[in-house]
């Protein structure tokens, strides 16, 4: 399971910052990636990055948000979280955390939080 | 990055009749272990998309069998033998060979 967290508006030119808590499974786990999907009308579905552990942390940044975003894991907490700077209201969407079990295999998704970027 | 297409983008069908979704990928999506990674995606009404199909034609836990997939290299198909009711919402083809991962546009399924 995972249950997202975090503001549903975010001001122009600010941090959106979201939380996924992971249960059932391992934020370090050798066998699951853990990703940022978000959804829009104008965009629909656009993979953001991912983070994962193989006796290391990797991370992979769509090139479209890779100089504004952050995936940070927390295995203290069994948890990872989106970090995206400087938004505007293209930003506006809704972010999904995804596990990916195989190479694209989004087998447990979030319930998706709608962020909403406007003064 | 990889375009997929679906068509058509939108399906209004008579419960017990067959849908059929096309997905055509720009590059081929055949990896060097023999695996092709092109996935479908339901999104039903006010929910979080879910996993159909995997690898083309591998039913994910829990699909019934009336939903099945072919397709080899740069194009995809999704069949649904006899639509049922609890179908309706937006299809989507995924590609997973190669970052960033990519999403078609989806097909809405309606029930007339």
């Amino acid at each position: 399971q995972l249950q997202q967290s975090g503001p549903g508006l975010v001001k122009p030119s600010q941090t959106l910052s979201l939380t996924c808590a992971i249960s059932g499974d391992s934020v370090s786990s050798n066998s699951a990636d853990w990703n940022w999907i978000r959804q829009s009308p104008s965009r629909g579905l656009e993979w953001l990055g991912r983070t994962y552990y193989r006796s290391k942390w990797f991370y992979d940044y769509a090139v479209s948000v890779k100089s504004r975003i952050i995936i940070n894991p927390d295995a203290s907490k069994n948890q990872f979280s989106l970090q995206l700077n400087s938004v505007t209201p293209e930003d506006t969407a809704v972010y999904y955390c995804v596990r990916d079990s195989n190479w694209g295999l989004f087998d447990n998704w979030g319930q998706g939080t709608l962020v909403t970027v406007s003064s | 990055e990889i375009v997929m297409t679906q068509s058509p983008l939108s399906l209004s069908v008579t419960p017990g009749q067959p849908a059929s979704i096309s997905c055509k990928s720009s590059q081929s999506l055949l990896q060097g272990d023999g695996k092709t990674y092109l996935y479908w995606y339901l999104q039903k009404p006010g929910q979080s998309p879910q996993v159909l199909m995997y690898e083309v034609f591998r039913r994910f836990s829990g699909v019934p069998d009336r939903f099945s997939g072919s397709g080899s290299g740069t194009d995809f198909t999704l069949k649904i033998s006899r639509v049922e009711a609890e179908d309706v919402g937006v299809y989507y083809c995924m590609q997973g060979i190669e970052l960033p991962y990519t999403f078609g546009q989806g097909t809405k399924l309606e029930i007339k």
